[in-house]
Order: C-alpha cells, then sequence, then structure tokens
C-alpha cells in the first residue's frame, strides 16, 4: 500500500480527455515536486512530466500536469490507442527520505 | 544521450546475495546534484524504490529494505552496484537503474531493467 494514492483504473473513448489523480499528503506530494511516468506494456517506464507541469522535450502536448496542495493530476487530451499504458506518478517523501511511487493506474482506451 | 543499463545474474537461490551493476553514460556521477538508484517492480505490480547514491556519496535506501541494501560508486567506470542480501521469491521482479538530477526529487530517466527471478 502506498502514501501516494492512485486510481488503479482509468478509460475514455479516442479523442476524449482523460484524468488521473495522485494524491499524498504534507510530507510527499504537498512539498515536493511531483513526476508522471507512463509504461508501455512489456517496457521500461518513461517520463512524461517532471516538476509538476513541465514537459521533457518530445512528449506531446496532449500531455499536461499539474498539482494543488496535496494532490497531483495528470491530464491527457484527444486520447488515442497508443495512450493505453500504466502511468505512474512519484515525488519525493520528507520523512521516508526518499522517492515514493503511486500504486499506478492502468489507462484503458475503449 | 543519457543511457543507463543493468547487468547481473537473472537467477538466484533463495538466501543467496544478488549484485547488480548499472553502467551508464552521457553524465557524470561527479556532478552536483546528480544520483543515481535503483527501482524494482514485481510482475503485475508497481513499482517500487530501493535505494539511491548521490555524487557527493550520500545513500539513501528504502527504510523496508535497508538492512539488506548497500549501494556504491565507481565514478572512474560510471557505474553503480547495488547488493541485496538474503534474497527471497518475493524479491523477484525486474530491477530499473534510473538517473536523478536533482536533490529530492523523483528520477528522470529509466535503464531497459532485467529480470531477476529468485528460485531454487
Amino acid at each position: 500500500q502506498s502514501v501516494v494514492t492512485q486510481p488503479p483504473s482509468a478509460s475514455g473513448t479516442p479523442g476524449q480527455r482523460v484524468t488521473i489523480t495522485c494524491s499524498g499528503s504534507r510530507s510527499n506530494v504537498g512539498n515536493n515536486f511531483v513526476y508522471w511516468y507512463q509504461q508501455l506494456p512489456g517496457t521500461a517506464p518513461k517520463l512524461l512530466i517532471y516538476k509538476n507541469d513541465e514537459r521533457p522535450s518530445g512528449v506531446p502536448d496532449r500531455f499536461s500536469g499539474s498539482k494543488s496542495g496535496t494532490s497531483a493530476s495528470l491530464a491527457i487530451s484527444g486520447l488515442r490507442s497508443e495512450d493505453e499504458a500504466d502511468y505512474y506518478c512519484a515525488t519525493w517523501h520528507d520523512s521516508l527520505s526518499g522517492p515514493v511511487f503511486g500504486g499506478g493506474t492502468k489507462l484503458t482506451v475503449l | 544521450q543519457v543511457t543507463l543499463k543493468e547487468s547481473g545474474p537473472t537467477l538466484v537461490k533463495p538466501t543467496q546475495t544478488l549484485t547488480l551493476a548499472c553502467t551508464f553514460s552521457g553524465f557524470s556521477l561527479t556532478t552536483s546534484g546528480v544520483g543515481v538508484g535503483w527501482i524494482r517492480q514485481p510482475p503485475g505490480k508497481a513499482l517500487e524504490w530501493l535505494a539511491l547514491i548521490y555524487w557527493d556519496d550520500d545513500e539513501r535506501y528504502s527504510p523496508s529494505l535497508k538492512n539488506r541494501l548497500t549501494i556504491t560508486k565507481d565514478t572512474s567506470k560510471n557505474q553503480v552496484v547495488l547488493t541485496m542480501t538474503n534474497m527471497d521469491s518475493v524479491d523477484t521482479a525486474t530491477y530499473y537503474c534510473a538517473r536523478y538530477r536533482g536533490l529530492y526529487e523523483p528520477n528522470d530517466y529509466w535503464g531497459p531493467g532485467m529480470m531477476v527471478t529468485v528460485s531454487s
């Protein structure tokens, strides 16, 4: 059971906008940057969003991140079939003195 | 460009010690703020952070595994080594090496990962 909570699943149809949440506390999400990763089946995770809302070069602007208080969100607009993957949030945990991951959200494109 | 690659045994027996190496390129572990660490993922399960070492030799460990882990670095070889003692079947997982580019932040780059199975 992770200290940072994500919904286990999410879904949407092509073209839709989907939001995945990441909920924590003041000692993790509330006080530190949140990162988001996409993990396609059988591959290593890939960085999608860093420092709450920054996109690495090469990541489409369909992906966006935000944070408010002790929660963060990843939004995917213009959903495509290739977006079907597992999505993880991560942040630093002050009292554990290390990074923590959310439990992951499996996104299904219907 | 930044690359990392894991190496080590793919099969270990229960109670044995696992030693994994991460060989990286495209950055230096002598640069202020940079770290290299390890993350694992049991089959069908979530990611779990294990350990991290920074450019200044600051070591961080997952509290739940701290007693079993040791992380070291060899900057001349661009390599970071993780040892995990007393392996058990629950340690069967894909082990990823990762680069950290800022203090107190998650990683940005990942290695491809390697599957380690614990079985007699």
